[in-house]
């Protein structure tokens, strides 16, 4: 059981947005910045977004990040067939048990 | 731009201690903590624990009591150590190098690059 919950799948057609959610708590999402990383079939992860906004060198403008309070959202517009992979999210956790901790992961369909 | 490459053994016996050697290339490894994070067959990413140039070690509590990581900056290289492996220990390990930045009272957290991930498999 992860310490943040993403919904397991989400789907759209070509073309169309697409958002995921990252649920925490006060003690992580609530208080800290989060990460995205998106990790293409047979591919180690890439930072995707981080500090809850930014994209990093390269990444396109169709990929976006927002957090409101203990809840975090990925939104990728303008959807093509190479952006299917899994997504997860990433904060610290500064709770009891401090560390970092990801999401269970997202897989995308684009159908 | 920094590059990280995992090394070791694909198999190791039950019970035995799983060694990784993460190397750093066209940077350095001083300034920067550097993380591993591990993901079992079919299921997400796990965090294993980070290590900052200095020697300073933040490990996952569920892992804490059987993982030790270590740094040499001489050498540019990072390591992981995880005793008394079970199955289910069997996963893809990555490296990365790792960022947690107070920031007021909140923390910046982000993994980046990663290495392309070994894969360890615990079988006798």
């Amino acid at each position: 059981q992860s310490v943040l919950t993403q919904p397991p799948s989400v789907s759209a057609a070509p073309g169309q947005k697409v958002t995921i959610s990252c649920s925490g708590s006060s003690s992580n999402i609530g208080n800290n910045y989060v990460s995205w990383y998106q990790q293409l079939p047979g591919a180690a992860p890439k930072l995707l977004i981080y500090d809850n906004t930014k994209r990093p060198s390269g990444i396109p403008d169709r990929f976006s990040g927002s957090k409101s309070g203990t809840s975090a959202t990925l939104g990728i517009t303008g959807l093509q067939t190479g952006d299917e992979a899994d997504y997860y999210c990433e904060t610290w956790d500064s709770g009891l048990s401090a560390g970092r901790v990801f999401g269970g992961g997202t897989k995308l369909t684009v159908l | 731009q920094v590059q990280l490459q995992e090394s070791g053994p694909g198999l190791v016996k039950p019970s035995g201690t799983l060694s990784l050697i993460c190397g750093v290339s066209a940077g350095t490894i001083s300034s920067n903590w550097w993380s591993w994070v591990r993901q079992s067959p079919g299921k997400g990413l796990e965090w294993i624990g980070e290590i900052y140039y200095s020697g300073t070690t933040k490990y996952n509590p569920s892992l804490k009591s059987r993982v030790t990581i270590s740094i040499d900056e001489s050498k540019n290289q990072f390591s992981l150590r995880l005793s008394s492996v079970t199955a289910a220990d069997t996963a893809i390990y990555y490296c990365a190098r790792s960022a947690h930045v107070l920031v007021g009272t909140a923390i910046m957290s982000w993994l980046d690059p990663w290495g392309q991930g070994i894969r360890v498999t615990v079988s006798s």
